[in-house]
């Protein structure tokens, strides 16, 4: 595809169940990220991804998150046990590369995902 | 702690009409600088991107300031349109080792433009 596609676009969950959320970065991307913007706030960052691993989970707000990329691609962020509080829109971009200082390559971003915890 | 503001939080203005962003940031070492617009329901689009040295960029209708010494940028757009209704997202990068790239959000200035 030509962009980052997420799905579902809206999820809408009971609470205390699981939700998983999908990324397709765009082909060749390396680089993929995870972002939480809630309502009236800026985007907060979850976790980094180079290739299949993640050096960087800093941003995950409790265990319950968690999250994987498998082949290099695709990646999955899992809620577990999900609480009103997770209610928000749940955003993935790509970046081409991630070599040391190239803080210039833009992160293109995904559609995301509003989840809804009633 | 890196942090990233932008005023006003909402603006309306008249279709035709100018209008100036603001953005103010404290983020060290300082990489680069982007303005993003975020239409409804889409993720953000970058528009602009400034590294230390430049002080302007324009793409078609908007125009980025920065002034690296105060840490300040705007986003100036000029005869506004209405498909300009979108909040737009001042976002700075500190440089990091490692590439990881994490960037500092503002929260935005949400646009409407009427007729």
């Amino acid at each position: 595809g030509a962009g980052v596609s997420q799905s579902p676009s809206n999820k809408v969950t009971e609470k205390g169940k699981d939700v998983e959320l999908r990324c397709d970065p765009i082909s060749g991307h390396t680089a993929l990220y995870w972002y939480r913007q809630s309502l009236g706030q800026g985007l907060e960052f979850l976790i980094y991804f180079q290739g299949n691993s993640a050096p960087d989970k800093s941003g995950l707000p409790s265990d319950r998150f968690s999250a994987e990329r498998t082949g290099g691609s695709v990646s999955t962020l899992t809620i577990q046990r999900t609480q009103q509080e997770d209610s928000a829109v749940y955003l993935c971009a790509s970046k081409q590369t991630s070599l040391v200082l190239q803080g210039g390559n833009e992160q293109f971003f995904g559609p995301g995902t509003r989840l809804t915890v009633l | 702690k890196n942090q990233v503001e932008q005023s006003p939080q909402s603006l309306i203005i008249l279709e035709g009409k100018n209008c100036t962003l603001q953005c103010n940031y404290t983020v060290s070492p300082f990489s680069n600088l982007r303005w993003y617009k975020q239409d409804t329901g889409r993720g953000p689009v970058s528009l602009t991107i400034m590294t230390f040295s430049e002080n302007t960029k324009s793409n078609g209708r908007y125009t980025a300031t920065l002034d690296a010494d105060t840490k300040q940028s705007s986003l100036h757009i000029t005869a506004s349109q209405l498909s300009d209704s979108a909040s737009y997202i001042c976002v700075v990068s500190a440089i990091e080792w490692g590439g990881g790239n994490k960037l500092t959000f503002g929260t935005g200035t949400q646009l409407k433009v009427e007729l």
